[in-house]
Order: structure tokens, then C-alpha cells, then sequence
């Protein structure tokens, strides 16, 4: 299965600035998801991301707060924007390769916004 | 809409004791995955063990193994021999979708084990 490396692995800003997360797959992959974990909650997807389109955002997220890149089939980036501290979460990248469950997450990126 | 039920926020086992932790699960969709992760308090997502909609077999990976029961949609999760490095978050998760779509997970609210010595 594909290894991705994320950064940074944890992060504290101030609030209304932005930050990147960063994810690097080892592999081609044709699909890329970002997930958004809240203190003490569940994973909860934020966007899926696919080489060449525009990321398909789910209910409740919204291209201007999360923008995503996705410029290769081994790399994709998440932006947290105008950061309040209600964004404070750990985030995760993850892809799908080889099968139906071969899901792999980054080790993701634990932010706090103060 | 699909969606996964954990119902134990929290389980507090005996280290060497086994261990279920339940899980439910609501589709219409007639293939589907379900998973089980681990997650230590690093906040990595370890993967454990997968059930397809189609298997016969409830799946085993060393000390797991997946109790699927079609029927009543549960998926739970039975670890055998716990060890004191079992203690985790564990999310149990579904695959929807075709191959060819948009195969997300959705993920459950998680149960929190902790082994005591």
C-alpha cells in the first residue's frame, strides 16, 4: 500500500491567518481525501480530491475556507484559511490504492489555533 | 444516507481478557466495506482488519477478528488476548460505492479502550 508522508505534524496559529498541509504519496493514486477530526470526535470528510478536477467538497465545507490542490498523482495540499479556534483539529489526508481496501492515511497534522 | 453506529464511548477491559467492541451499520447500497482502525494517541490511523459485503468468512488478522452478521448489520470488532498497547480509539468505518465511484469512508463516533494491568 502507498506511505504518505504529511506535514507539518502539528501546528499552533493565530487566528485569521491560513496554513497548508502538505501530502506526499510515494505512488501514483488517483483519488486524495481530507478528513477533519475535532477534539474528542470522529473523522469527518471534508473534501475528496482527483488529479485534474476540482475537489468535490462535502455538505458543511466550503472551497473558500478548505481550498484544495491537487497538481499530481502524488501530491495534494489542504488549506485551513482565516483560521478561527474553532479549527483547531487534527486533519488527515488519505488515499485509496490497490483494492478495495487499501486505504492509507497520512499521520496527520495536529492544529491549534489560539 | 449511509451511517455507522458505535454505542460504547468507553471500554475498560482486564489485560489477557477478549474484548468486543460493537458496531452497527445502516446502507442501501448492497456492496459495501467495513473496516475497523486504530487510533493511538500519536493520532495516526492504523489500519486493523476489512469485511466486504460479499464475504462468506468473518475476517481474521492475527488476534482480530470481525463478527459480521449480515442481517442485523453489525460489524463488531473481537480482540482476543488484550495487551496493554491495545489502549486506542478504535473507529469502525464503510466503504460506498462502486469501484469505479467515489468510494469514501464514513467513519463511526469511536469507542475508547483502555487495558488495565
Amino acid at each position: 500500500s502507498a506511505v504518505i508522508s504529511q506535514k507539518p505534524s502539528r501546528d499552533i496559529c493565530q487566528r485569521g491567518t491560513s496554513l497548508t498541509i502538505q501530502c506526499q504519496v510515494d505512488s501514483q493514486v488517483t483519488m486524495m481525501f481530507w478528513y477533519r477530526q475535532q477534539p474528542g470526535q470522529s473523522l469527518t470528510l471534508i473534501a475528496t480530491a482527483n488529479q485534474g478536477s476540482e475537489a468535490t467538497y462535502e455538505s458543511g465545507f466550503v472551497i473558500d475556507k478548505f481550498p484544495i490542490s491537487r497538481p499530481n498523482l502524488t501530491f495534494s495540499t489542504l488549506t485551513v484559511s482565516n483560521m478561527s479556534p474553532e479549527d483547531s483539529s487534527i486533519y488527515l489526508c488519505s488515499t485509496l490504492q490497490g483494492g478495495v481496501y487499501g486505504y492509507t492515511f497520512g499521520s496527520g497534522t495536529r492544529l491549534t489555533v489560539v | 444516507a449511509q451511517k455507522i453506529t458505535q454505542t460504547q464511548p468507553g471500554m475498560f477491559v482486564q489485560e489477557k481478557e477478549a474484548v468486543t467492541l460493537d458496531c452497527t451499520y445502516d446502507t442501501s447500497d448492497p456492496s459495501y466495506g467495513l473496516f475497523w482502525y486504530k487510533q493511538p494517541s500519536s493520532g495516526e490511523m492504523i489500519f486493523l482488519i476489512y469485511q466486504g459485503s460479499y464475504d462468506q468468512q468473518n475476517a481474521t488478522e492475527g488476534r482480530y477478528s470481525l463478527n459480521f452478521q449480515k442481517a442485523r448489520k453489525s460489524a463488531n470488532l473481537v480482540i482476543s488476548a488484550s495487551q496493554l498497547g491495545d489502549s486506542a480509539m478504535y473507529f469502525c468505518a464503510m466503504r460506498v460505492g462502486q469501484i469505479q465511484g467515489a468510494q469514501k469512508l464514513v467513519f463511526g463516533q469511536g469507542t475508547r479502550l483502555t487495558i488495565n494491568p
